[in-house]
């Protein structure tokens, strides 16, 4: 099946600072997306993203899908932002899998 | 649209007691899927559904665990003589699949505690 490996494991920021998270597929996929898992546990979908770029608010992701990678950006972050990022994809009848995810603490 | 449900969202059972876990998807929503998650790991996938017919299983899935979802709509996952091992939360998530991005939407979770 398809691996997805995601980096950093963890990442720490002060409150306003910028970063990047990356996912890396093992295959071609059609499907790919990113979630936030906040501290009660719930998985919040930010982008459904096979390919392209998209933006929401000071998040956005660009997926090339001929190299196998995926990218989430999070600009100016707040406290709010903390918790653990998944990324998730696959291929044909879509069966999610994910990667272990970037868990993000955002200081004050 | 109300988002998926889950419920109990807590369940503290010991050891041997069968459990069972139910979710609502999203109305109108044809995929229903199940995922465990143990602390520090991605999400892993149990089963899905495309309405009634139960389409793909994981290996995760032993016999002691059963999942249904019979007209189509709500879903149980159901485990039979618990084990400390399947201390989880376990986790629904629903989907319109078709040429509509197959976006999956995950509900908030239940959380099972065997002792």
């Amino acid at each position: 099946g398809i691996q997805v490996e995601q980096s950093p494991p963890d990442l720490i920021l002060q409150e306003g600072a910028n970063s990047t998270l990356r996912c890396n597929f093992s295959d071609s996929v059609n499907n790919l997306q990113w979630f936030h898992q906040n501290p009660w546990g719930q998985l919040i979908n930010l982008f459904y993203i096979p390919s392209g770029t998209k933006q929401n608010g000071r998040l956005s992701a660009t997926t090339v899908a001929t190299e196998r990678y995926s990218l989430l950006y999070i600009s100016s972050s707040q406290t709010t932002d903390s918790g653990v990022y998944f990324c998730a994809s696959g291929r044909g009848s879509y069966i999610p899998t994910f990667g272990r995810g970037t868990s993000l603490i955002v200081h004050p | 649209d109300t988002g998926v449900s889950q419920n109990p969202r807590h369940k503290i059972t010991k050891r041997g007691q069968n459990v069972t876990f139910r979710c609502d998807p999203i109305s109108e929503h044809n995929r229903l899927y199940w995922y465990r998650q143990t602390l520090g790991q991605g999400p892993e996938f149990l089963t899905y559904f495309q309405n009634e017919a139960q389409l793909e299983k994981s290996r995760l899935l032993s016999d002691r665990f059963s999942a249904e979802r019979p007209k189509g709509s709500f879903s149980t996952l159901e485990i039979q003589r618990t084990e400390q091992g399947d201390s989880a939360m376990y986790l629904c998530a629903s989907s319109l699949a078709g040429n509509f991005g197959n976006t999956i939407y995950f509900g908030e979770g239940s959380w099972l505690t065997v002792v």
